[in-house]
């Protein structure tokens, strides 16, 4: 089975600041892995998803995400925060293992991280 | 495009009734879900569809049902409401095949059971 660990509760971090959200998964095989963000009272955003090739994974807002298969995880990186990215961020893993039709929209979410950037 | 569209976005119920959840897409995505977000567990999939006729139980699906008659809607609905069923309801959908799943989200909906 699936499972995504996302280890801190919350992340603070000064404006200007590097920002690292982590993220570590269990799966069968290789897996697809992807980021999410939540603002307050909306739905969640994508923001990047690994499924194959390069190691370092670039998305929206400047974020970026580095895949460590050795160590099973996919942290979230973004080189300076801003106050703008304090929100809800969440990983999320499928196995590709369990390709069949009925499985295919199946994403583990983690329990997701809180970030704070201040001022 | 509208995107995923989700009615009501508050709704509170007394322990009991039946309501039901709206959820739209115009993106002609086979693929449709609900999730529950509460605090601390990440979201937890209630149940999906992949493709009209077509639904199936996900991780917490008791007291809920769904239908999906055509691609566009799939409603949750809550048969008799605990309070336990007081959470943040998402939809999502995506293409079924041929890509990496991305799902998009609609805006949620907060219900409180009393």
């Amino acid at each position: 089975a699936q499972s995504v660990a996302q280890p801190e509760d919350q992340v603070n971090v000064a404006e200007g600041n590097p920002l690292t959200v982590k993220c570590t998964y269990s799966v069968s095989g290789n897996p697809y892995l992807f980021w999410y963000v939540q603002y307050p009272n909306r739905g969640l955003q994508f923001l990047l998803k690994y499924i194959t090739g390069d190691n370092l994974v670039k998305g929206s807002y400047g974020f970026e995400a580095e895949f460590n298969k050795s160590q099973t995880s996919f942290h979230l990186k973004k080189p300076s925060a801003l106050v703008s990215d304090s929100a809800l961020y969440f990983c999320a893993v499928r196995d590709p293992g369990a390709l069949t039709t009925d499985s295919w929209g199946k994403l583990q979410f983690g329990a997701g991280t809180q970030v704070v950037v201040t001022p | 495009n509208a995107g995923v569209t989700q009615t009501p976005k508050f709704q509170v119920l007394k322990t009991g009734q039946s309501m039901t959840l709206q959820c739209a897409q115009d993106m002609n995505h086979e693929y449709m879900s609900w999730y529950r977000q509460d605090p601390g567990m990440g979201l937890r999939l209630i149940h999906y569809s992949v493709g009209a006729g077509i639904t199936d139980q996900g991780e917490v699906p008791n007291g809920y049902n769904v239908s999906r008659s055509t691609t566009e809607d799939f409603p949750l609905r809550l048969l008799s409401a605990a309070p336990s069923q007081t959470s943040v309801y998402f939809c999502a959908s995506s293409y079924s095949t041929g890509t990496s799943g991305e799902q998009f989200f609609g805006p949620g909906t907060r219900l409180t059971v009393l």
